[in-house]
């Protein structure tokens, strides 16, 4: 069975922290790894990682993917209280099915 | 540009009523259509996908269906709620640029 599996569930720090999200894989077929950020409603789509070793940024916000581990984390620096939301990781197969971790909940209290 | 539209975008129906949540998609042509559903403070579920029209694959068993009548419509359906089925449903289908799986703005329903 396919699985995702994303830690912490749960992670409150204090603006300006670097926090550090966890994303672990078991799947066949694997096509890419995939970061999205949900606030209230549908989620965003931050990046996406096929290669291993290559680190995406955008702004804040960084991942990197190692596939012979089969893991991937996301890392935000200087957090701000926008950057509270839920975090999930999902794994791209490769019948264009996706496969979503329980996500993380990120609280950055001021 | 392609977008995605569901609707609507609250509900709050009775145990036993039924359900009909529509998705449409604009902008592409035979795209791979989704439905998940997410509980609260969880993860996305895949419920359905579907790659044409009138080919539908179900990922979890449960009292709902999916139907795909038109290229660029899909539908979830329910003959009889039950309570489990409250929660934040989504369509979503895969757009090409970027190259991501995009998200409609979802259904929020509550089964009471």
């Amino acid at each position: 069975e396919d699985k995702v599996v994303q830690s912490p569930l749960s992670l409150v720090v204090h603006e300006g922290d670097t926090v550090t999200l966890n994303c672990s894989y078991e799947v066949t077929n694997f096509r890419s790894l995939l970061w999205y950020k949900q606030e209230k409603k549908a989620p965003t789509f931050l990046f996406m990682l096929t290669s291993s070793g290559i680190e995406k940024k955008s702004g804040r916000l960084s991942s990197i993917l190692d596939k012979k581990e089969l893991f991937s984390i996301l890392n935000i620096t200087a957090t701000q209280t926008g950057d509270s939301a839920i975090y999930l990781c999902a794994v791209l197969l490769g019948a264009q099915k996706l496969v979503f971790g329980q996500g993380t909940r990120l609280t950055i209290n001021p | 540009s392609q977008t995605i539209h569901q609707w609507p975008a609250t509900l709050v129906q009775p145990v036993g009523s039924p359900l009909s949540l529509e998705c449409t998609v604009e902008g592409t042509s035979n795209p791979n259509l989704y439905w998940y559903r997410q509980a609260a403070g969880r993860g996305l579920q895949l419920l359905f996908y579907s790659v044409g029209i009138g080919q539908i694959s179900s990922e979890v068993p449960q009292n709902l269906s999916a139907s795909r009548p038109q290229d660029r419509q899909f539908i979830l359906s329910s003959k009889k709620l039950l309570l489990s089925d409250s929660g934040f449903y989504l369509c979503a289908f895969f757009r090409d640029r970027p190259y991501e799986q995009y998200f409609g703005p979802g259904t929020r329903l509550t089964v009471t």
